[in-house]
């Protein structure tokens, strides 16, 4: 089974301030990292599909960066809005033909 | 309407009961899941199908079984209820996008919400 951490477990920022946390995964035999945005009372939705060490991708305020060979990936907000409250989660595909093996999340409160 | 969807959304049952929980999609994907959501635990992987004739056991399969009945459905069942199975449970998709493991974004159903008393 692999360990897919996510820190910190609960964050509570205020709107407008920007915002990071943190994705760590094992770095051998690394295939893809995904970021996935689940809010309440709706099913969780892919945010970014990683492939690439280096690799920087960005939707709107949100964007994550991707380091393979030290096994870890930062997803950050900027001015953040009460709409981005939600659970943020990453996965790691297992390898060979596991699914997706999810961290905990990190539950993203955004106060006005 | 929704591309992977689950029945039923909402189902309260006794111990010992068997109870299965469906999903159909038409995404046309050849990959299936059933994960379980916990609080404080994230999404755990119970069961996988990669196509019709293709089942794979997830993190914690015991206590389940799952039947691939056509590349759209997969159901998973609970052949006698237990109260630790209460859960929040999502079926989800994926395309198989290339070789060296599974790349493809998962897209998930609205869940079903399982109580055991």
């Amino acid at each position: 089974i692999l360990n897919v951490e996510q820190s910190p477990q609960s964050l509570h920022v205020q709107e407008g301030d920007s915002t990071n946390f943190t994705c760590s995964f094992p770095s051998s035999n690394f295939y893809a990292l995904h970021w996935y945005r689940w809010e309440t009372a709706k099913s969780p939705e892919a945010l970014f599909v990683m492939t690439l060490n280096g690799d920087e991708k960005k939707k709107g305020r949100i964007s994550a960066t991707l380091n393979t060979k030290e096994g870890y990936s930062y997803l950050y907000i900027k001015g953040s809005q009460p709409e981005d409250s939600a659970t943020y989660l990453c996965a790691f595909p297992g390898g060979g033909a596991d699914g997706l093996t999810f961290g905990k999340g990190t539950h993203l409160i955004i106060q006005p | 309407d929704a591309d992977v969807t689950q029945t039923p959304r909402n189902r309260i049952t006794k111990t010992g009961k068997r109870i299965m929980l469906e999903c159909s999609q038409t995404k046309g994907h050849d990959r299936m899941y059933w994960y379980r959501q916990d609080p404080g635990l994230g999404l755990q992987l119970i069961y996988y199908s990669f196509d019709v004739k293709d089942i794979n056991k997830g993190e914690i399969s015991d206590g389940y079984s799952v039947s691939r009945q056509a590349q759209a459905k997969f159901s998973l069942s609970l052949e006698s209820a237990i109260p630790n199975q209460t859960a929040l449970y999502f079926c989800a998709t994926s395309d198989w996008e290339g070789s060296g493991g599974d790349t493809g974004e998962l897209f998930f159903g609205e869940g079903s919400r399982l109580t055991v008393l």
